[in-house]
């Protein structure tokens, strides 16, 4: 059964360096998503991502966060300068077209992502 | 403001009974409703969603229920398993096409 890959499963980063989170979406999804959580709290959604625009965003998905998909394939979260507060779960997720109404979104594993 | 809650934090059942996991809801606009589990460090598994046009939909032993009036929803799992031991989640699709989770409920299946 196809699935949402994200590399890498651990991220350890210094506050305030750079960090890009890596997601391989299915295959034939057209939407993309970046959602969090942190340890013990509910998995909060950061941005939405359709037709190589994000097409919504929450207020956590500030200046620092940007994502790209750089290929036919990948679809990736920056932070730019990572705060300790960034620490948390980060899952990708897809979906597709909406042609029939609303379709499931389908996670990846995610990447803890620890910062120092 | 949109949220989804859990009633239950923390759920334990007999292996072979039959399970029962609830959900509120307070975005009355929302029309997709969506239940997931999540296993140790693994992210969430797509398990059943519904339509707001529905009020009960099975799948394979999973059964949700919407109740609109209450803004309420259910996950039955028919003839629990260990295997079914995890962490559920339900959400709501609410604007556009961001899912609003509520804060999970733990099920332990004993055996």
């Amino acid at each position: 059964e196809p699935e949402v890959t994200q590399t890498p499963s651990h991220q350890v980063t210094q506050m305030g360096q750079e960090v890009i989170l890596r997601c391989v979406p299915i295959s034939n999804h057209l939407y993309f998503y970046w959602y969090r959580q942190i340890l013990g709290q509910k998995v909060e959604f950061l941005v939405s991502f359709y037709n190589n625009e994000i097409s919504e965003k929450s207020e956590i998905f500030d200046d620092q966060f940007s994502v790209e998909r750089p290929d036919g394939s990948n679809f990736t979260l920056k932070i730019r300068s990572t705060k300790l507060e960034d620490s948390a779960m980060y899952f990708c997720a897809s979906s597709e077209a909406r042609g029939q109404g609303i379709q499931p979104q389908h996670f990846g594993d995610g990447t803890r992502l620890s910062i120092l | 403001g949109e949220s989804v809650g859990l009633h239950l934090p923390t759920l334990s059942v007999q292996e072979g009974d039959n399970s029962i996991i609830n959900c509120a809801y307070s975005n009355s606009a929302s029309d997709y409703f969506i239940w997931y589990k999540q296993e140790s460090g693994k992210g969430p598994q797509f398990i059943i969603d519904i339509r707001s046009n529905m009020d009960k939909r099975q799948g394979q032993r999973v059964t949700v229920l919407l109740n609109k009036t209450v803004k309420h929803l259910s996950l039955q799992i028919a003839a629990t398993q260990p295997g079914d031991s995890a962490v559920y989640f339900c959400a709501e699709n609410g604007y556009g096409n961001k899912l609003v989770f509520g804060a999970g409920t733990i099920l332990r299946v004993k055996s």
